[in-house]
């Protein structure tokens, strides 16, 4: 079972450049989410799918772009990249929001210099 | 905007001694989840709880939910090497289709 697949897992960029971060999942799950980690600041929510097709705003979405053409890939893009999205990001799945569990990626680490 | 506050936000203790963290919110809750994030890893799911007042067990591991759904819970007793990590409590609503997360409680383990 791969579960919540990430790519890639590392990657540096510069000021200005594009990337797109891919999360994979073979569970079926109609909810995925897309998180950022910094120390002190926890798991915060950049942007959310409830099925494909559809996307929505978290808490930190400035900056992100997302889309969920299939069920099963969620893609966050970074247009033009600034030190400050320097971080940790955190793909997750889940079969509903509320009442179930959320299995999550194994992380992606990305250095904007 | 819902808001979660974790409390403390490090914690630091002597191999066998016990741990809690607590977990606040703004609202009424449907639900409450814990993760464990172990250092350089992801976070895991633990447990959910759902109802007033519920208190589940895990081996060493208790989670309490408040009587009025806005506080949570999680105790160690006597704890090892093994608990070291994040611990994050993460809510959701009904007809709120977002899984927020506490900003966590880094828990270290003094051998």
């Amino acid at each position: 079972n791969a579960g919540v697949t990430q790519t890639p897992k590392f990657r540096v960029l510069k000021t200005g450049q594009s990337m797109t971060l891919l999360c994979a999942q073979d569970m079926n799950h109609e909810y995925m989410y897309w998180y950022r980690q910094d120390p002190g600041m926890g798991l915060r929510l950049i942007h959310y799918s409830v099925g494909e097709g559809t996307t929505a705003k978290g808490e930190v979405p400035d900056g992100y772009n997302v889309s969920r053409l299939k069920k099963q890939n969620f893609l966050l893009g970074l247009e033009s990249a600034a030190p400050s999205q320097t971080s940790v990001y955190f793909c997750a799945s889940s079969y509903l929001a509320v009442n179930t569990e959320a299995f999550f990626g194994q992380g992606t680490r990305l250095t904007v210099v | 905007g819902q808001q979660v506050m974790q409390i403390p936000q490090y914690q630091h203790v002597q191999e066998g001694e016990d741990f809690t963290t607590y977990c606040n919110s703004s609202t009424t809750l449907s639900n409450i989840q814990w993760y464990k994030q172990r250092p350089g890893g992801h976070p895991v799911f633990l447990i959910q709880l759902v109802k007033s007042g519920e208190v589940k067990k895990q081996k060493r591991l208790t989670f309490q939910f408040g009587e009025a759904k806005k506080n949570s819970s999680l105790h160690i007793t006597a704890t090892q090497t093994t608990d070291v990590g994040t611990y994050f409590c993460a809510l959701s609503n009904f007809g709120n289709e977002k899984l927020t997360f506490g900003t966590g409680t880094r828990l270290t383990i003094i051998p």
